[in-house]
C-alpha cells in the first residue's frame, strides 16, 4: 500500500546550524507534499508544502526540494532557532486506493541553544 | 489559533465503552478530516467528510463511524473500545473537497482506555 518513510526519526543540532529531514514516498502519482509542525501537545501545524510541478520552495530559513524521479523530498532548515525544536512530518497525497495525505513517522529536532 | 474546535479535550473510559468525539471546523470550510495519532506514532487518516458526504475513507476500523451535520460540525464515534484505541484524536478541515487544500488542525482529544 502507499507508504511514506521519513528519516532520521531524532536530529540534534547545534543553534545556527541546518536542519536536513528526508522523506521518500512509494505512490508515483503523488503530487503534493505538505510539512507539518508539531510543537509539545500542540496541534500539527502547516509550514510548508510543495506541489509536483515544482522542484524547490523557499519561504524565509525553510525550504523544500522534490526529486519526483526518485520519489523523495526533503526540508532544510537553516540558521536554527530554538523555538524550531518540534516534532516535524512529512506527508504525501496518494491517489491509489483512496485520496487521502499519508504521514511519515515523524521526526523530532532539538536545536540547542 | 486555527479556528477548528475539537471537544473534549480529555477523555477517559473504559474497554468496551463508546464514545463520542466533536468538531466544529473553521468558519466557511466545508471538509472535515479525522485523523489518530497514538503514542510516538505519525498521523493516521482516518475518513473525511465533505458538506455532509463521506468523501474519503482511510484505515478506520468498523468500530469507529463518524458523520457531518448539515452545520458541518462533525461527531466520530467510538465503540467497544479497546486498550490499543488510546491515542489523541485530531479533526482538521479546509475549505475545499480536495485534501491538498491546507488542511487546519484543531487541538485534539486525548483519548485514555482503561
Amino acid at each position: 500500500g502507499e507508504n511514506v518513510e521519513q528519516h532520521p526519526s531524532t536530529l540534534s543540532v547545534q543553534e545556527g546550524d541546518s536542519a536536513v529531514i528526508k522523506c521518500t514516498y512509494s505512490d508515483s502519482a503523488s503530487n503534493y507534499f505538505p510539512w507539518y509542525k508539531q510543537e509539545l501537545g500542540k496541534r500539527p501545524q502547516l509550514i510548508i508544502d510543495i506541489r509536483s510541478n515544482v522542484g524547490e520552495k523557499k519561504d524565509q530559513r525553510i525550504a523544500v526540494t522534490l526529486n519526483k524521479t526518485a520519489k523523495h523530498f526533503s526540508l532544510h532548515i537553516t540558521e536554527t532557532q530554538p523555538e524550531d525544536s518540534a516534532v516535524y512530518f512529512c506527508a504525501a497525497l496518494t491517489m491509489d486506493s483512496s485520496y487521502k495525505l499519508i504521514f511519515g513517522s515523524g521526526t523530532r529536532l532539538l536545536v540547542r541553544p | 489559533d486555527s479556528g477548528v474546535t475539537q471537544t473534549p479535550k480529555h477523555l477517559i473510559t473504559a474497554t468496551g465503552q463508546r464514545v463520542t468525539l466533536r468538531c466544529s471546523p473553521r468558519s466557511g470550510d466545508l471538509s472535515v478530516y479525522w485523523y489518530q495519532q497514538s503514542l510516538d506514532q505519525g498521523l493516521q487518516f482516518l475518513i473525511q467528510y465533505y458538506n455532509g458526504e463521506e468523501r474519503a475513507k482511510g484505515n478506520i476500523l468498523e468500530r469507529f463511524s463518524a458523520q457531518q451535520f448539515p452545520d458541518l460540525h462533525s461527531e466520530l464515534n467510538l465503540s467497544s473500545l479497546e486498550l490499543g484505541d488510546s491515542a489523541l484524536y485530531f479533526c482538521a478541515s479546509s475549505v475545499g473537497r480536495w485534501a491538498e487544500e491546507t488542511q487546519y488542525f484543531g487541538p485534539g482529544t486525548r483519548l485514555l482506555v482503561l
